[in-house]
């Protein structure tokens, strides 16, 4: 089955910074990889999501990169801000009718 | 308006006992799904159901059994609790198996002491 690696496990930066979030994923037939965040106390949601016909997709600051080759997608935030403090996961399937797999999730701490 | 609701929000237990955790989605959706979140914030799939049918059953103690009796409602019964059963639950639901985007509802924090 799938398997999503996610790193790093977690990430303390300055606000106005730029964070970047790494994921691995093992089966090359994934085609769609979307981003949750789960703010303290609170339940995942979806921020972004990109599928394999595109290699980048961007709204406002954040942005997903996608390498289909290497097996590998990112997670860009810019100018990053207190409110951007939340636990964030990546996650890949085969698309419809396919479970997601979720990565290990990466806690970012943006210090004011 | 909720759209994935579950009740209860915390649930504190003696080992040994049983509970039920109730889940709802208001969104039309004909997947639900079952996620438990442990201390270390993995999330891990344990049940999905597509129209009242389970589809996606994980490695799962038979302590623990899903029941949707229709396809707004899944819930989950958990028999003869452990210490390691304690974690966040999170109810979820989609418009189709795998289909984008998964909603989550707000989790019950179990507790078994």
């Amino acid at each position: 089955g799938e398997n999503v690696e996610q790193h790093p496990s977690t990430l303390s930066v300055q606000e106005g910074d730029s964070a970047v979030i790494k994921c691995t994923y093992s089966d090359s037939a994934s085609n769609y990889f979307p981003w949750y965040k789960q703010e303290l106390g609170k339940r995942p949601q979806l921020i972004i999501d990109i599928r394999s016909n595109v290699g980048e997709k961007k709204d406002q600051r954040i942005a997903v990169t996608l390498n289909k080759t290497a097996k590998h997608f990112s997670l860009h935030i810019t100018e990053t801000q207190p409110e951007d403090s939340a636990v964030y996961f990546c996650a890949a399937s085969k698309g419809a009718g396919n479970m997601l797999t979720f990565g290990g999730g990466t806690r970012l701490m943006v210090k004011p | 308006d909720t759209a994935v609701s579950q009740t209860p929000k915390y649930l504190v237990t003696q080992m040994g006992n049983d509970k039920s955790i109730k889940c709802e989605q208001n969104l039309g959706h004909d997947t639900m799904y079952w996620y438990k979140q442990d201390s270390k914030k993995f999330l891990k799939i344990m049940f999905s159901y597509n129209n009242k049918e389970l589809i996606i059953n994980e490695t799962v103690p038979n302590r623990f059994s899903p029941k949707s009796p229709d396809k707004a409602h899944l819930n989950l019964h958990i028999n003869s609790l452990e210490l390691g059963d304690s974690a966040v639950y999170f109810c979820a639901s989609s418009p189709r198996p795998g289909q984008s985007p998964l909603h989550f509802g707000n989790g019950t924090r179990l507790t078994v002491t």
